[in-house]
This record gives structure tokens, C-alpha cells and sequence, in this order.
């Protein structure tokens, strides 16, 4: 079955860039997608297809997705920012696969 | 403005059955795949499967095969997922998303608030 990996955790000072890796058996050639998540809260897609941010998303998320590692950077990083961030790709069969999450502390 | 509103929490004996409910509004019901994510206490998002209201063809995650139903009311806009037999270690939170579009990569654009289920003795 396919697998993508993340850090548990990354930690990055206020103001700071933050990048937060998902790795995947070729998943570059396969769109991922970032969602964030707040204690007690739904998910959020923070970011589709790579790199396109949905409407409201801030402009300090990027994405980028190429050979075995999609990445998730987070500019000027804010108190705000602190969350659970996961990854998302599709299987190439049938099935979705989400990474098993990140936990974003901004200290 | 798009909306998907879960039914409320339940508390519920192993081995009873459960039926919880995604309502839609906002879009057109049949033109976009539900899916159902599960998250066990603490821990990551699991995909359990999609449904597509218009035809109601179902795909279940490999985990899920077998355990959980779901089924919509197109008349109503509404997804349900279904156990039989519950377990406890099916307690958990349950949440539904839409599709951004039809197609089984595509990202989840809108999520419910979560229905919250606890299955205990």
C-alpha cells in the first residue's frame, strides 16, 4: 500500500520560515495537497494540486511537490500557524492517503 | 455558501448499530463526491472512502472494507455512514468533506464540524 511520511513535529520561531516535508515513493508524479488543523477543529486545505492556494489561505503558504517529496513552507510564521498540518495524495488505484501528520509548534 | 453539517455526538454499547448523517447545502448535491475521514483519539486523518451522490458508487478505503456503509438521500442532501456491529475501537471522530471535483486526487475543499463517536460498555 502507499505510504507518505512526515515529520511528528517541527518547531520554528515567530517570524521564521517553516517547512514541513511529506515523502512519498515517486510523489512527485502524483498531486498532494496540505490540510491544517487546530486543536478541536475541522481540517483546513491549505493548499491543493502542489501548490495552489484555496481562497482565504494567507500568501505565507507555499507548496512545492517534486521527485519523492512534497513540502509544505510556511513564510513569516505566526502564533496563528501553530497546528497540525497533514498531507493528502491519491494512490494512483483507489484509494486516498494521508500522511500521519505534523505538529507545527511556533515558539 | 457551501455548508456540510454532521449529525450530533453519540454514545453507543459494543455491538449496536449507528447511522451518522452529513447534510449539504450551498452546491449542487450530485455533482461532487463525500468523503468519510475518521480520526482515533490523538491521533492522524484516515480515508475511509467516497461515495458519488449522483450514482451512489461507493469506494472504501482497505480498512474500511467490510466494517462501515455508505449510502446518500439525494433528496435530502444527504450522506450517511452506517455500522452494523459496533466496536469500541471505533470510537472516534468522523468527519465528512467534499471533493473539489470528481476525481479521486482531488483535494477536500469543504469539511463538516465532526460527529464525535464513543462506543464503551
Amino acid at each position: 500500500s502507499y505510504e507518505l511520511t512526515q515529520p511528528p513535529s517541527v518547531s520554528v520561531s515567530p517570524g521564521q520560515t517553516a517547512s514541513i516535508t511529506c515523502t512519498g515513493d515517486k510523489l512527485g508524479n502524483r498531486y498532494a495537497s496540505w490540510y491544517q488543523q487546530k486543536p478541536g477543529q475541522s481540517p483546513v486545505l491549505v493548499i491543493s494540486q502542489d501548490s495552489k492556494r484555496p481562497s482565504g489561505i494567507p500568501e505565507r503558504f507555499f507548496g512545492s511537490n517534486s521527485g519523492n517529496t512534497a513540502t509544505l513552507t510556511i513564510s513569516g510564521t505566526q502564533a496563528m500557524d501553530e497546528a497540525d498540518y497533514y498531507c493528502q495524495a491519491w494512490d494512483g488505484s483507489t484509494a486516498v492517503v494521508f500522511g500521519g501528520g505534523t505538529k507545527l509548534t511556533v515558539l | 455558501e457551501v455548508q456540510l453539517v454532521q449529525s450530533g455526538a453519540e454514545v453507543k454499547k459494543p455491538g449496536e448499530s449507528l447511522r451518522i448523517s452529513c447534510k449539504s447545502s450551498g452546491y449542487s448535491f450530485d455533482r461532487y463526491w463525500i468523503t468519510w475521514v475518521r480520526q482515533m483519539p490523538g491521533k492522524g486523518l484516515e480515508w475511509m472512502g467516497r461515495i458519488d451522490p449522483d450514482d451512489s458508487d461507493i469506494k472504501y478505503g482497505p480498512s474500511f472494507q467490510g466494517h462501515v456503509t455508505m449510502s446518500v438521500d439525494k433528496s435530502i442532501t444527504t450522506a450517511y455512514l452506517q455500522w452494523s456491529s459496533l466496536q469500541a475501537s471505533d470510537t472516534a471522530m468522523y468527519y465528512c468533506a467534499r471533493h473539489s471535483v470528481t476525481a479521486p486526487g482531488a483535494p477536500f475543499d469543504f469539511w463538516g464540524q465532526g460527529t464525535p463517536v464513543t462506543v464503551s460498555s
